[in-house]
């Protein structure tokens, strides 16, 4: 299966603790995003990589939120500290520069109890 | 605020009839649109989109119309199978900014009846 792909598919935590998911996207795309759906939204944008480099983060992102892409490959999002405002589902996307259309994962549903 | 709508929330169609979802946006810097569909428990898979110099792009079943003058635009599935039963959403990117963000509608559901 050479489509994006992301771990763990659901997480539940404790209101408090600390949450990783990784993103796998398509093997020779250079862009990856990460973008965050809560129920009766659509997708919103959170941040996005070109290759290796962080290049822009939304407003939404608190401190709280850390994403990473070492040498450009897959890539992890952190929620330190999980609030119950934090239960969403979040969906890496990765595309080609230069090209709109991304490619989404199935997404890691995250509950915060 | 909200710079992509979708306005309505559901729709339901007869099997072999069109299905005609709509969406209208507000910032005149848009100048990609997109149609993402997606089934519960998955991510979004992408459809069909359509670039700003043109008004109409057709795949399969799958046709997508823009009016740029009203910044609106609709896809139109005809004729509608029970598969396309699913949320669709519409996007739209503006392909001069470097991030080439999407911003997405809040959706609407298709329902498809027998």
């Amino acid at each position: 299966d050479t489509g994006v792909s992301q771990n763990p598919r659901h997480k539940i935590t404790k209101r408090g603790q600390n949450v990783t998911f990784r993103c796998d996207p398509i093997s020779e795309h250079n862009r990856l995003y990460w973008y965050r759906q809560t129920l009766g939204q659509g997708p919103e944008f959170l941040t996005y990589f070109q290759n290796e480099a962080q290049l822009e983060k939304s407003r939404l992102l608190s401190d709280r939120f850390s994403a990473e892409r070492p040498k450009g490959s897959f890539s992890t999002l952190e929620i330190q500290r999980t609030e119950q405002g934090d239960s969403a589902m979040y969906l890496c996307a990765s595309t080609l520069l230069g090209n709109t259309e991304a490619f989404f994962g199935q997404g890691t549903r995250l509950t915060v109890v | 605020d909200q710079q992509v709508k979708q306005n309505s929330p559901s729709l339901s169609v007869q099997e072999g009839r069109i299905s005609i979802l709509n969406c209208d946006y507000t910032n005149s810097m848009f100048d990609y649109f997109l149609w993402y569909k997606k089934y519960p428990a998955e991510g979004p898979t992408f459809l069909i989109s359509i670039s700003s110099i043109k008004d109409k792009n057709e795949d399969g079943r799958f046709t997508v119309f823009l009016n740029k003058s009203a910044k609106h635009l609709s896809l139109h599935i005809v004729p509608s199978q029970p598969g396309d039963s699913a949320v669709y959403f519409c996007a739209a990117s503006g392909r001069r900014e470097p991030a080439q963000k999407l911003v997405f509608g809040q959706g609407t559901r298709l329902t498809i009846n027998p």
